[in-house]
């Protein structure tokens, strides 16, 4: 069945540094990915949408230019965390559905900055 | 507008009791309901579904779940428990167009042997 591949899945890193999450649709056109992000012991936050070849749309209270997500292609979508801070340190989940697909879920990212 | 309430954060049961999780939705427009499982640092794993047709929805694992519109409820069911169930638990509500999903705050279901 379809799978949405998400890379890496866990990632350490020191304050100040960038990250990058990757998206990728194994199997399907992804026209539309969604990032969520999860505390712990929390249910999932929705960050972003993205469609394929446009600006991402963000929730309220998401910072745009600290998550900046990408969706060059059918099959990818990056969210790269910009000057990433302990308060960053989450676990982050992708989406993704298309044509004729329900939404399939990533098995996620976490991150932790030191 | 859309939203989901899932009763009860914590949920325990003994090893082989019915398990029961509760969800209960908001939404403007006819829903799509779902329900999900996360095990630890893990994503979710669609449980079963509800779009149209019939209202009992039967998933993996002998999960089950009924849509009543009455109520606006979609619980979750499983007659017996297994250890294996320890998990943490998300309903969920869509459009649909199935796109934009709006998660409970989920329910950590403990099975004790």
């Amino acid at each position: 069945g379809a799978v949405v591949s998400q890379h890496p899945s866990r990632v350490i890193c020191k304050s100040g540094t960038s990250v990058k999450i990757e998206c990728r649709s194994l199997d399907f056109q992804a026209t539309t990915m969604f990032w969520y992000r999860q505390f712990p012991k929390q249910s999932l936050m929705l960050m972003a949408t993205s469609n394929e070849g446009s600006k991402a749309t963000y929730e309220q209270g998401v910072e745009k230019d600290k998550f900046l997500i990408n969706h060059a292609s059918l099959t990818l979508s990056t969210l790269t965390v910009t000057s990433a801070h302990p308060e960053d340190s989450s676990f982050y989940i992708c989406s993704a559905n298309g044509p004729n697909q329900p939404q399939h879920f990533g098995d996620g990212t976490r991150l932790s900055i030191l | 507008a859309q939203s989901v309430t899932q009763l009860g954060s914590h949920v325990s049961v003994s090893e082989g009791a019915l398990v029961l999780l509760r969800c209960n939705y908001s939404s403007s427009v006819p829903p799509y309901l779902f329900w999900y499982v996360q095990y630890p640092n893990q994503g979710l794993q669609l449980l079963l579904k509800y779009t149209t047709g019939a209202t009992l929805v039967k998933g993996i694992n002998g999960f089950e779940a009924e849509f009543k519109k009455s109520e606006t409820s979609f619980h979750l069911t499983k007659p017996s428990a297994h250890m294996s169930d320890a998990a943490e638990y998300f309903c969920a509500v869509s459009g649909i167009l199935g796109n934009q999903f709006y998660f409970g705050t989920g329910t950590s279901l403990t099975v004790i042997p």
